[in-house]
């Protein structure tokens, strides 16, 4: 069954300080891994979709990459309005459009 | 147009009854999702349309549950015999059929059952 494993659950950090949040996935045959992003008590918004290892995508200071087996959001100088829940997702080409969410990492970024 | 909207944004309700939530997508998205988010998780994926055809529906939905989406427009999300369990929120999703991928969702309804 497709799965999809995200850690740290939270992460603490200053602003200005990268970091990288992981995606482990499972899934039987890829069909698109998205990356969304969730304040609190509103609906995940969009972000990212990858198709294949080894692509990438940017967006002012996020950026997704993509392995057989994980994705990772790297977070290049946060700030503090990049705090929120980051959600992974995967579709999976047995699965029909059935997308799987992730528990998400919750990211605080202090001033 | 100013994305999905879903109504009511908040329902408590008592054990035992039957609730109604009700979606609007984005008027040209032919794809319709339904998801049930629960503290600290992920959205759980519960059906999906395709125009007024469910396509898919997730085992772990039990037979309280059922969605329809009469004409490809709006869809609504009923649970009869509510239980304590489906305290939660719903949010529902729509997407164009050729960006699969990128999927907007509404701001949900919160479901309490007391």
């Amino acid at each position: 069954e497709d799965q999809v494993t995200q850690s740290p659950e939270a992460l603490r950090l200053q602003e200005g300080e990268s970091s990288s949040l992981n995606c482990s996935y499972t899934v039987s045959g890829l069909r698109g891994l998205f990356w969304y992003r969730q304040d609190p008590g509103k609906g995940p918004e969009f972000l990212f979709t990858l198709y294949s290892a080894g692509e990438e995508k940017e967006k002012e200071r996020l950026k997704a990459t993509l392995t057989k087996k994980e994705s990772f959001l790297h977070i290049t100088a946060p700030k503090p309005e990049d705090s929120a829940t980051y959600l992974c997702a995967v579709q999976g080409v047995g699965g029909g459009f059935k997308t799987i969410f992730g528990a998400g990492t919750r990211l605080f970024v202090k001033a | 147009d100013t994305g999905v909207s879903q109504d009511p944004r908040h329902k408590i309700t008592k054990r035992g009854q039957n609730v109604t939530f009700r979606c609007d997508p984005i008027s040209e998205h032919n794809r319709l999702y339904w998801y049930r988010q629960t503290l600290g998780q992920g959205p759980e994926f519960l059906t999906y349309f395709q125009n007024e055809a469910q396509l898919e529906k997730s085992r772990l939905l039990s037979d309280r549950f059922s969605a329809e989406r009469p004409k490809g427009s709006f869809s609504t999300l009923e649970i009869q015999r509510t239980e304590q369990g489906d305290s939660a929120m719903y949010l529902c999703a729509s997407s164009l059929e050729r960006e699969w991928g990128e999927q907007f969702f509404g701001p949900g309804t919160r479901l309490t059952v007391l």
